[in-house]
């Protein structure tokens, strides 16, 4: 069955370096997401991707949060320079549509990476 | 967004039905009803979703009251496997206009005792 995999699986950075978290979306996918989930709180949206654009994003993705899809499989995250408070899961999601609802629009979700800002 | 209300817990037996609630009061026409669930340790997995009409699949039911203002997800043996949070969230899939962003809430904590 198809996945969405992201690396690293952990990773540990010093407060104020820049950390960039990797993803691979699903093949066929055409539409691509950021998620967060701070430790023991709700996932939280980040930003969403289309076409080579952001589509949409929510207010915890400020000038320090970047995305790219530098070629034609891997979607990537940038925290240019990494708070305390940046510590979460980070889920990276895909899906194949989404306003149709004669399809299946279901989002796609990695395993997650776990940034560790110390 | 709509928003959505579950029970914060809720336990089953293994290999016995469970059925996990939603209100929706304020849904809209074009809301569909989302079901995910987060494994520990995992990233969220869809589960179901449906717009006026009860749904199955192979993993769960999803019953919609005629009125839409609440739904059911059940499971129809719950085994280890099941035990995780579980989600419900309302979106715009239908308008064109809609966000594409799911909106998690805290959800439902299911505990399956073996």
């Amino acid at each position: 069955e198809p996945e969405v995999t992201q690396t690293p699986s952990h990773q540990v950075t010093q407060m104020g370096q820049e950390v960039i978290l990797r993803c691979v979306p699903i093949s066929n996918h055409l539409y691509f997401y950021w998620y967060r989930q701070i430790l023991g709180q709700k996932v939280e949206f980040l930003v969403s991707f289309y076409n080579n654009e952001i589509s949409e994003k929510s207010e915890i993705f400020d000038d320090q949060f970047s995305v790219e899809r530098p070629d034609g499989s891997n979607f990537t995250l940038k925290i240019r320079s990494t708070k305390l408070e940046d510590s979460a899961m980070y889920f990276c999601a895909s899906s194949e549509v989404l306003h149709s609802p004669d399809r299946q629009n279901e989002a796609f979700f990695g395993q997650g990476t776990r940034l560790t800002v110390v | 967004d709509a928003k959505t209300t579950q029970p914060n817990s809720m336990e089953s037996n293994e290999e016995e039905p469970v059925h996990l609630p939603c209100n929706h009061s304020t849904i809209s026409g074009t809301d569909y009803i989302h079901w995910y669930r987060q494994l520990p340790s995992q990233g969220p997995e869809y589960v179901i979703h449906g717009l006026t009409s009860n749904v199955n699949n192979r993993m769960a039911s999803l019953a919609i009251a005629e009125d839409r203002k609440s739904s059911t997800l059940i499971l129809h043996r719950a085994t280890l496997r099941d035990a995780a949070v579980y989600y419900c969230i309302l979106r715009d899939d239908y308008s064109g206009a809609g966000s594409y962003q799911l909106t998690f809430g805290k959800g439902t904590k299911l505990s399956v005792i073996p």
